[in-house]
This record gives structure tokens, C-alpha cells and sequence, in this order.
């Protein structure tokens, strides 16, 4: 069955630090995998997917198919990035995603 | 271009009783998808249409109904209620783009059923 992990249901980092939120994936297919942020009271938007390999708000995401995971990264974070973070595999073939159980990330000043 | 917008914005039902829970889009997007988030379970997907007059069961199904008569328009519809159902309802809508699916979410329904 296909399973997506995030480890962390919370993440607090002080500005300016790296920060790097946990993805992995269960699928033995060919995956393909996103990104999706929800700021406060705001709803939820795609912040990057594998497959444009693109750095977003100076978030990037690598796919390794060796570990089965898809880390969300950004060296210098910054106060604007808290926001809850979810990861999401799409089964190939089918326009349906699996959703990680999410990560809130807060950056403290 | 609104979007995805969902209505009621918040409901307080007592168990057993019914409501139907509406997502329109005007982006002229073929699929449509329900949602519920719970604390520490993420988003797990209900039901989900692929086109106008086609619905189909997501993960957690169980309690609920969804009709497509309108392209623009995805109902999901509780017919009595249970107290495992409060929770945060999210309605989405995808197109293809750059070669994936990217979807769309509307900002929710929160409802409690006591």
C-alpha cells in the first residue's frame, strides 16, 4: 500500500538556522511527490514537486528513490516560513494524493 | 477567478442529523476531490471524482456520499452524522500541469457533531 511518513508533527528552529523537514514514502512504483504548505488561516497551496526539481520561496526537495524520501530544505530560515507542511506521493497513472500526517514548523526570532 | 469555494464555513450538527456540504470551482477543472484533516492524521482523501456524473470511494469513505451532477460543483453529503466525523472538511479541484496534476484546495468547512 502506499504510505507517506513525516516523523515530525512538530519542528522549532531559531531564524537564520537550516532547517530540513523529513518525507518518506512507501510505493513500488514510479513516484511522484510534492510539497503543499498551509500558512495561518490561509488555505492549502503546492509549494514545489519533484518533478519541476525548482527552489521555491528558497525551499528545495530531492527525491532519493534509494531512501524512499523526499526532505523539504532551507539553509537560512526565516519567520515567515512557520506554517504546518505537508508531503504527498501521486500514484502514477492516477490523479488521487497520499497525504503525510504533517509537520508544523515554527522559526522562533 | 474565485476559485475553490466551499459552504457552510463552519456547522454544529447534533448526531444523527444530515447536511450537505458544497465545492464549486470555476476553473473548468475535470477533478474534484473531498478531504478531511484531523490532528496528527493528515489529509486522508473521502471521495473523488474524475468527471462530471463520476464519483469514486477515497480511503475513508465510510458515512458519507458525494454526487457530480455539474462539472463545477462536488457535494459531499453526510446523511446522520456521528461524532468521529467532526473534523475539518477540505474540498480540491486539479488540472495537468507540467506534466502532473497539481491541485487546488478551497479553505475548508469545520464541522462538529456533538
Amino acid at each position: 500500500a502506499q504510505r507517506v511518513t513525516q516523523p515530525e508533527k512538530l519542528l522549532s528552529v531559531f531564524k537564520g538556522a537550516p532547517v530540513e523537514l523529513k518525507c518518506n514514502y512507501s510505493y513500488s512504483g514510479s513516484p511522484e511527490l510534492f510539497w503543499y504548505v498551509q500558512y495561518s488561516r490561509q488555505r492549502l497551496q503546492l509549494l514545489l514537486r519533484h518533478i519541476s526539481r525548482e527552489s521555491i520561496k528558497g525551499f528545495t526537495a530531492d527525491l532519493n528513490k534509494g531512501e524512499t524520501s523526499f526532505h523539504l530544505k532551507k539553509p537560512f530560515a526565516q519567520e515567515e516560513d512557520s506554517a504546518m507542511y505537508y508531503c504527498a506521493l501521486s500514484i502514477q497513472g492516477a490523479q488521487k494524493l497520499v497525504f503525510g500526517q504533517g509537520t508544523r514548523l515554527t522559526i522562533n526570532p | 477567478n474565485a476559485g475553490v469555494t466551499q459552504t457552510p464555513k463552519f456547522r454544529v450538527l447534533k448526531t444523527g442529523q444530515s447536511m450537505t456540504l458544497l465545492c464549486a470551482q470555476d476553473m473548468n477543472h475535470e477533478y474534484m476531490y473531498w478531504y478531511r484533516q484531523d490532528p496528527g492524521m493528515g489529509l486522508r482523501l473521502i471521495h473523488y471524482s474524475v468527471g462530471e456524473g463520476t464519483t469514486a470511494k477515497g480511503e475513508v469513505p465510510d458515512g458519507y456520499n458525494v454526487s457530480r451532477l455539474k462539472k463545477q460543483n462536488f457535494l459531499l453529503g453526510l446523511e446522520s452524522a456521528a461524532p468521529s466525523q467532526t473534523s475539518v472538511y477540505f474540498c480540491a479541484s486539479s488540472r495537468l500541469a507540467g506534466g502532473t496534476y497539481e491541485q487546488y484546495f478551497g479553505p475548508g468547512t469545520r464541522l462538529t457533531v456533538t
